[in-house]
């Protein structure tokens, strides 16, 4: 079965700095997909940036960039230049490569910046 | 991109109600549906699995009498929650997906809180 653990409930950071929050993972299926989720306060599920298990290099959308390691099933999120409105609920998810198969969360990280 | 549209976004009823949460693709055929709910502060759990035309896919300890997902097209799917008590009050979020690989991120819908009085 999948899984994936996020083991920081919480990190803080001041504005500017980098911020790296982790994700490890696990599946029998070699063919999968990682992502990251932002959920402010309002709920919404906002997408971020997405990493392929076949994919050589590692994936960077403007400030967010993701440290995937394969060898050690982790895929942790960079984000770079943090401002106050990355302050939010972070979320690692996987999903197997089978069409119809679900986005399968880790417990999540909140961020909180400060200025 | 693809969007999904959830509605309504927030619904008080008192206990022992059904209360119905609509899930809408708006610019894609949703061949499947995802049902998650979340509590405060806690991650989203995968609910249900919903395909177009068949009974929805049930994760473990989910009562399928409570919550009851319908799938009756490719646009729409509904969670029906049935005879709401308190302990049902919690943040429901759809999700959809058509016929593609694993390296396309699933787009939401807003969620629905429910709050259960």
């Amino acid at each position: 079965a999948q899984k994936i653990t996020q083991t920081q409930p919480g990190m803080f950071v001041q504005e500017k700095e980098a911020v790296t929050l982790d994700c490890t993972y696990d599946t029998s299926d070699p063919s999968y997909g990682l992502f990251w989720y932002k959920q402010p306060s309002s709920g919404e599920m906002i997408f971020l940036i997405y990493q392929g298990s076949y994919d050589q290099q590692n994936a960077t959308e403007g400030r967010y960039s993701l440290n995937f390691q394969k060898a050690r099933k982790s895929a942790n999120l960079v984000i770079s230049a943090s401002q106050l409105g990355d302050s939010a609920m972070y979320f690692c998810a996987m999903r197997e490569a089978q069409a119809g198969t679900a986005l399968i969360f880790g417990k999540g990280t909140t961020l909180s910046v400060s200025s | 991109g693809a969007v999904v549209s959830q509605h309504p976004s927030r619904v008080i009823c008192k206990s022992g109600t059904s209360v119905k949460i609509e899930c809408r693709s708006l610019d894609f055929q949703a061949t499947t549906m995802f049902w998650y709910r979340q509590f405060p502060k806690k991650s989203l759990m995968l609910m249900a699995t919903s395909n177009e035309g068949s009974k929805a896919t049930y994760e473990q300890g989910v009562e399928k009498d409570k919550f009851l997902i319908n799938h009756a097209s490719l646009t729409l799917s509904t969670l029906t929650v049935t005879s709401a008590h308190p302990e049902d009050s919690s943040f429901y979020i759809c999700s959809a997906s058509n016929r593609d690989t694993s390296n396309s991120p699933l787009p939401f819908g807003n969620g629905t809180r429910l709050t259960v009085t």
